[in-house]
């Protein structure tokens, strides 16, 4: 069974970096899209970017000039790096893997403040 | 980048049928996929390539796709179908993964 856990601060102040980390158990991280997603609270669904497993990344344009992403194969987890926060960044985060159309397993979220 | 709009909220009483639509420009040359999220959980796939069922999921969820709008319906509604759904489309531009505005059931 394919389970995502998502993992990092919970709280980090304005304009510094948040930094989250996804362990994938039950597959291994070499096939399929590796996906990081956000939602604020009673708002909808954000896709951030993905990355796949030779490294190739895609990126929301709206988000793409402060998102990186990375994966490691030896853990079979990957990572998100978004810099430059505010608190309009403030939400629930996801991870989720997909053939590349679709979400078909998601983490269980991890909600990140920013605030100081 | 598309727009894909679904109505706020749907009210169905138990053992009827709820239909959730998502509209969005030539919406039927894509491939739409449906998620649920109850609250204080994940999204979870229910439908997708518009009627397709993932394992699990009960055969009461199904979907449609034509003209400008893709519907999801969901047959004999129990009160665990009591959640936000939201369509998504994927498009090979800059901006491939378009969620839908969401739609709120609630079970009456």
């Amino acid at each position: 069974q394919v389970q995502l856990q998502e993992s990092g601060p919970g709280l980090v102040k304005p304009s510094e970096t948040l930094s989250l980390t996804c362990t994938v158990s039950g597959d291994s991280i070499t096939t399929y899209y590796w996906s990081w997603l956000r939602q604020p609270a009673g708002k909808g669904l954000e896709w951030i970017g993905r990355i796949y497993s030779t490294g190739t990344t895609d990126y929301s344009p709206s988000l793409k000039s402060r998102v990186s992403m990375s994966i490691d194969r030896s853990k079979n987890h990957f990572s998100l790096r978004l810099n430059s926060v505010t608190a309009a960044d403030t939400a629930v985060y996801y991870c989720a893997r997909g053939p590349s159309a679709l979400f078909e397993y998601w983490g269980q979220g991890t909600l990140v403040t920013v605030s100081s | 980048s598309d727009v894909l709009t679904q109505p706020p909220s749907v009210s169905v009483a138990p053992g009827q049928t709820a239909s959730i639509t998502c509209g969005g420009d030539k919406i039927r040359i894509k491939s739409v996929h449906w998620y649920q999220q109850k609250p204080g959980q994940a999204p979870a796939l229910v439908v997708y390539d518009d009627a397709a069922r993932p394992p699990g999921v009960p055969e009461r969820f199904s979907g449609s796709n034509s003209g400008n709008t893709a519907t999801l319906i969901i047959s004999r509604v129990e009160a665990g179908d009591e959640a936000d759904y939201y369509c998504q489309v994927w498009d090979s531009g800059s901006d491939p993964y378009v969620f839908g505005t969401g739609t709120k059931v609630t079970v009456l």
